[in-house]
């Protein structure tokens, strides 16, 4: 049975770097075929995709918030990691990672319960 | 501002149909069969309903349905239940490796 979990600081100051930490199992980044995105949700807003990593490490940004993301993984933990950089309250929310598969066309098929991260002074 | 555009509300009665809205263009939805819909209840994260336009995983009743015309998908759930009302959003690829959803639709149960 596949699972995800997030995990991360509940509050963040303004500037400072977000890290946040998908823990999974039952799913292998290294099978062909299996991607690992965030999602972020503003509280009553939309969900908004940010970043995928593949199971080739290749690594896909959305193109707004491209240059304070980075995504990560490491297999050995059956981890993958998303830091952003340079914190604005605007970027508080809930914050998911979902698998990607192809079996699914790429849709994001399982989802961990979400993390809320507050950005506040 | 999503990429995708979906009505905010909608609703129906018990046991009717309602049909979902999806609007992108012709370099997302309209050049992709890579259309997916979620279902979210509050508080929890989304459930996946829809993949690739019309295909429903495992699990998923088939009252819920999706089709594609043009530009716009859309999500049709038949027989509408109390524990159908939720936020609805769909997704697609948008190209450049990248991936976008809607704004998202509230569907009430009268």
């Amino acid at each position: 049975q596949v699972s995800l979990r997030e995990s991360g600081p509940a509050l963040v100051k303004p500037t400072q770097t977000l890290t946040l930490t998908c823990t999974f199992s039952g799913l292998s980044l290294t099978a062909s075929g299996v991607s690992v995105s965030w999602i972020r949700q503003p509280p009553g807003k939309a969900l908004e995709w940010l970043a995928r990593i593949d199971w080739d490490d290749d690594k896909d940004y959305t193109t707004s918030l491209k240059t304070r993301l980075t995504i990560s993984k490491d297999t050995s933990k059956n981890q993958v990691v998303l830091t952003m950089t340079n914190l604005d309250p605007v970027d508080s929310g809930t914050y998911y990672c979902a698998r990607q598969g192809a079996d699914y066309g790429d849709a994001f098929d399982i989802w961990g319960q979400g993390t809320t991260v507050t950005v506040s002074s | 501002q999503s990429a995708l555009t979906q009505p905010p509300s909608a609703s129906g009665s018990p046991g009717q149909s309602v049909t979902l809205s999806c609007t992108g263009t012709s370099s997302d939805v309209g050049d992709y069969n890579y259309v997916s819909w979620y279902q979210q209840h509050p508080g929890k994260a989304p459930k996946l309903l829809i993949y690739e336009v019309t295909k429903r995983p495992s699990g998923v009743p088939d009252r819920f349905s999706g089709s594609k015309s043009g530009s716009t998908a859309s999500l049709t759930v038949s027989g509408l239940q109390a524990e159908d009302e939720a936020d609805y959003y769909c997704s697609s690829y948008v190209g450049s490796s990248n991936w976008a959803f809607g704004g998202g639709t509230k569907l009430t149960v009268l």
